[in-house]
């Protein structure tokens, strides 16, 4: 059973189109995460969310917004799609966000932007 | 501003043993990890260091030293499996995870 999922795993699509990525997590972890890995490999956190928290990396766009249905999802979307959001989004849980707690990571979504 | 280093890319040999290293800047210190990456794969976790001195942990190791705000990452008996980039991140004092671009290690037979 996969702990972190993600789907879907490719995405290709049109600027200007709006896409959501989805993200569920089994493990019963308390907070998840959303990251960005560009070209040049570096992960940069987007967000930060549990039951009672959203941290917001404050350089996102608000053209990206996450959606929690419930503790083990974290939904991912991206309005107005540009060419420079093309990238791997990692999606990533762990025990306790205000901890030194491992964050298990989803096999990630390739997203590319025409 | 926050800074983590570590170069870009490393190779060795199958059977060698390699040293990744690691400097950093960070507002607070809550920790190092060090996940290993497989091209097109998640990272997954190796190691956490809170506190100074070594972690060996089967043929990897992990060291810290605080005041220098230095680690490194040592792999012993290199497998061509071990071939993967190897990302550094620290902890920061607001629990956010601030991580280095991840140094590339190409093992040759």
């Amino acid at each position: 059973d996969t702990a972190v999922s993600q789907t879907p795993k490719y995405l290709v699509t049109q600027m200007g189109n709006d896409k959501s990525i989805k993200c569920e997590q089994n493990l019963g972890h308390d907070t998840m995460y959303w990251y960005k890995q560009d070209s040049k490999k570096f992960l940069k956190i987007m967000f930060s969310y549990n039951n009672k928290e959203l941290i917001i990396n404050e350089t996102v766009p608000n053209r990206f917004s996450p959606k929690s249905p419930d503790k083990a999802h974290l939904n991912l979307h991206i309005n107005s799609l540009e060419l420079g959001d093309s990238a791997v989004y990692f999606c990533a849980s762990s025990h306790e966000g205000r901890s030194t707690d491992t964050q298990y990571f989803g096999p990630g979504t390739r997203l590319t932007v025409l | 501003g926050q800074n983590i280093d570590q170069p870009t890319e490393m190779t060795a040999t199958e059977g060698a043993i390699v040293q990744i290293n690691c400097t950093y800047q960070t507002s607070g210190f809550n920790g190092l990890f060090w996940y290993q990456q497989h091209a097109g794969e998640a990272p997954t976790f190796l190691s956490y260091n809170v506190l100074d001195g070594l972690e060996e942990k089967g043929r990897f190791s992990s060291f810290l030293s605080r005041s220098k705000g230095y680690s490194y990452l040592l792999l012993k008996e290199l497998q061509m499996k071990d071939s993967a980039s190897y990302l550094c991140a620290v902890m920061d004092s607001n629990y956010q995870l601030i991580w280095g671009a991840g140094t590339k290690l190409i093992i040759k037979p």
